[in-house]
């Protein structure tokens, strides 16, 4: 059964670091791992996807990261600005095309 | 390009009612999939539609139906509402997958909040 783990649940930083999120799933038979953001009482808002093939894509400020044989992903974000405070989702496209999501990081950037 | 878009946006019922939620998926787009957020649960899959069929379900009763019209737009059922069934409601689309076996990004929509009663 896939599980997917994020850690910390929760993260508060200060403007201007570099910091790294945490999504870990326990059957490496994926399609893909997306990223996403969601703000508070809003949808999601897709970041990056991540082929089972790829070892990482970049977008602006973001760098995610796959390593399948660890069931590993990790989002990388430079420079952190306090527009970035939002929850930060991970899922995973199972090989029977099921999609499951971690619980989440909860980041919060402190001006 | 338009996003997806989810009506109605809010949704209050009472237990034992039905609800019915519309989801319009990126014009081009052929693949629409449902979601449940709740604080306890997180984000959990109901089903996803491809060309009209079902391809995938997951682990919700019966009390939960979709379907998926030729436009894409799709809707979801809710029967005999339970209070537990209060949550937001999200749809995601995406172009599906390639020839090479490559799975597109989905797109969410703002989601529909159902509190029930």
């Amino acid at each position: 059964k896939q599980e997917v783990t994020q850690i910390p649940a929760a993260l508060s930083v200060p403007e201007g670091e570099n910091l790294v999120l945490n999504c870990s799933f326990t059957d490496s038979a994926i399609y893909n791992l997306q990223w996403f953001r969601q703000d508070p009482g809003k949808g999601l808002t897709s970041l990056l996807l991540i082929q089972s093939s790829q070892r990482e894509q970049t977008s602006g400020r973001l760098n995610a990261s796959l390593d399948k044989s660890s069931g590993r992903s990790t989002l990388y974000i430079a420079a952190s600005q306090p527009g970035d405070s939002a929850t930060y989702l991970c899922a995973v496209r199972r090989r029977d095309d099921k999609i499951i999501f971690g619980k989440g990081t909860r980041l919060h950037i402190l001006p | 390009k338009a996003g997806v878009t989810q009506t109605p946006r809010y949704l209050i019922k009472t237990r034992g009612q039905q609800v019915t939620l519309s989801c319009s998926p990126i014009s081009g787009h052929r693949s629409v999939s449902w979601y449940q957020q709740t604080p306890g649960q997180g984000l959990q899959f109901l089903f996803e539609y491809f060309s009209e069929t079902q391809r995938n379900k997951g682990n919700f009763p019966g009390r939960f139906s979709g379907r998926q019209f030729s436009n894409s737009r799709s809707e979801m059922n809710v029967s005999t509402l339970e209070l537990g069934d209060s949550a937001l409601y999200l749809c995601a689309s995406s172009l599906n997958r390639d020839s090479w076996g490559l799975s597109y990004e989905q797109f969410f929509g703002p989601g529909t909040r159902l509190t029930v009663l």
